[in-house]
């Protein structure tokens, strides 16, 4: 069962813009993760927030968890057509439970 | 350099015909999985492994086997391929040392018809 939720489905901005992308979950996590997925290609580990962290920064990324809300969002500032590609949040593994538990993206488009 | 390597990574295959996925890391990982990605549904797991000789299924187990006789490998092994087989698959792998980063591999693009 898919445990995150993003929001939107696709975006497409203007390069230099800002993009926020948000996720939901469904159950209580240890920690929740954002990929990346270029065209095709294999997922790439962007950051990780552990469930007692509000904020965490990573060059253009800041990623924010609201547990009360079950919701993070991804934001990406001064967007480059290279940050074109899908965005995934995942939850896991947490004990006993040895996966990652993906939503089904927000494929985000930078146009120039 | 850090790496999942996955092979092949194009297949076309018939109705089955017993075709073997490969996946390899070179970072001592103890942890390793296989996912299909399908549109609509998302990144699915299929089978994980803890460690050597340790195996178990994940979400979509059904028409799939696997085994881990080494660390670094962990082949996915199709028996009998049916159509709704077709996906992109993804191995992964993870280390203590890793925390919860899982690594993953470049994709199989895998059609059968």
């Amino acid at each position: 069962s898919q445990q995150g939720e993003e929001d939107p489905q696709a975006l497409s901005i203007q390069e230099g813009e800002n993009a926020t992308m948000n996720c939901s979950y469904k159950t209580s996590i240890n920690n929740l993760q954002w990929y990346r997925q270029n065209s095709g290609r294999g997922l790439v580990h962007l950051i990780l927030i552990r469930s007692n962290e509000r904020e965490k920064h990573s060059g253009r990324l800041r990623v924010t968890l609201d547990t009360s809300k079950k919701s993070s969002s991804l934001l990406i500032t001064a967007s480059r057509a290279a940050d074109t590609a899908s965005y995934f949040c995942a939850t896991g593994p947490n004990q006993g439970a040895q996966k990652l538990v993906f939503g089904q993206g927000t494929r985000l488009t930078i146009n120039p | 350099e850090a790496q999942v390597t996955q092979n092949p990574r194009y297949l076309i295959t018939v109705t089955g015909k017993k075709l073997t996925v490969t996946c390899s890391q070179n970072m001592n990982h103890e942890y390793m999985s296989w996912y299909r990605q399908d549109p609509g549904l998302g990144l699915r797991q299929i089978y994980y492994s803890m460690n050597v000789e340790v195996t178990d299924k994940g979400d979509v187990p059904e028409g799939y086997k696997v085994s881990r006789k080494e660390k670094r490998n962990f082949p996915l092994i199709l028996e009998s391929p049916s159509p709704n087989q077709t996906s992109l698959y993804f191995c992964a792998s993870r280390g203590t040392r890793s925390g919860n980063t899982i690594y993953f591999g470049e994709g199989s693009w895998l059609t059968v018809v």
